[in-house]
């Protein structure tokens, strides 16, 4: 398909980890990104993997990148409650940097 | 220095006012964006400017007029804009335009009326 896919929401209790998941389109994509937008904010670059590493850790979270079947997911470890935001996969594809529609991370109590 | 800073934060124009929105990074980075952010929607790209020339326009109507007068500046001129037109900018850089780390500011929360 042409379009970048998340799932649109996800609920995690404090404390434990959570796993947002995220299809790409380009198989030729060099890097991909994940960034957190919070309500009436700009985006913020979380991190970022390029496209011949598999697997990337930067403190609580971690990155890994299937590219067999275009796949890349986020593991935030302990989640705590200002980690609730929304969470945007996205791909550098023809010069472009290509969002998915955003994942919306709920944290309960 | 991560920093991509763009003014003003908020901008309420009128349909037949012009106005500017500005972006400035000194990272040395050759790429950058302009993005159009309707709530709750992803952002969309609107331009890319590689080595200070125009590289990409997304289709974007002529009333939205980017601007690269230097590698650190960008700028987007608004002229006669609609209140669909209402939404977050967001700007952009990176390396180059084919990746690397990329930064986006804060964001311009425009209103049209």
């Amino acid at each position: 398909g042409e379009d970048v896919e998340q799932s649109l929401f996800l609920s995690v209790r404090e404390g434990d980890s959570s796993v947002i998941n995220c299809t790409y389109t380009d198989s030729s994509s060099t890097y991909l990104y994940w960034y957190k937008q919070e309500p009436g904010a700009g985006l913020q670059l979380l991190t970022y993997i390029f496209s011949n590493m598999d697997m990337k850790q930067d403190q609580r979270l971690t990155v890994l990148l299937n590219k067999k079947d275009k796949h890349l997911s986020l593991r935030i470890a302990d989640t705590q409650t200002g980690d609730s935001a929304i969470y945007f996969c996205a791909e550098n594809r023809d010069d472009k940097i290509i969002f998915g529609k955003g994942t919306r991370l709920h944290i309960l109590p | 220095d991560t920093e991509v800073t763009q003014t003003p934060k908020h901008l309420v124009m009128g349909m037949t006012n012009k106005k500017s929105l500005k972006c400035e990074q000194h990272m040395g980075h050759r790429a950058m964006y302009w993005y159009k952010q309707k709530a709750k929607k992803p952002p969309e790209l609107m331009f890319v400017y590689s080595y200070e020339k125009l590289s990409i326009n997304e289709s974007v109507p002529s009333r939205f007029s980017p601007e690269c007068p230097n590698s650190s500046l960008l700028n987007l001129h608004l002229h006669a804009l609609q209140p669909e037109d209402s939404a977050l900018y967001l700007c952009a850089s990176t390396w180059d335009s084919r990746g690397t780390e990329a930064f986006f500011g804060q964001g311009t929360r425009l209103t049209v009326v």
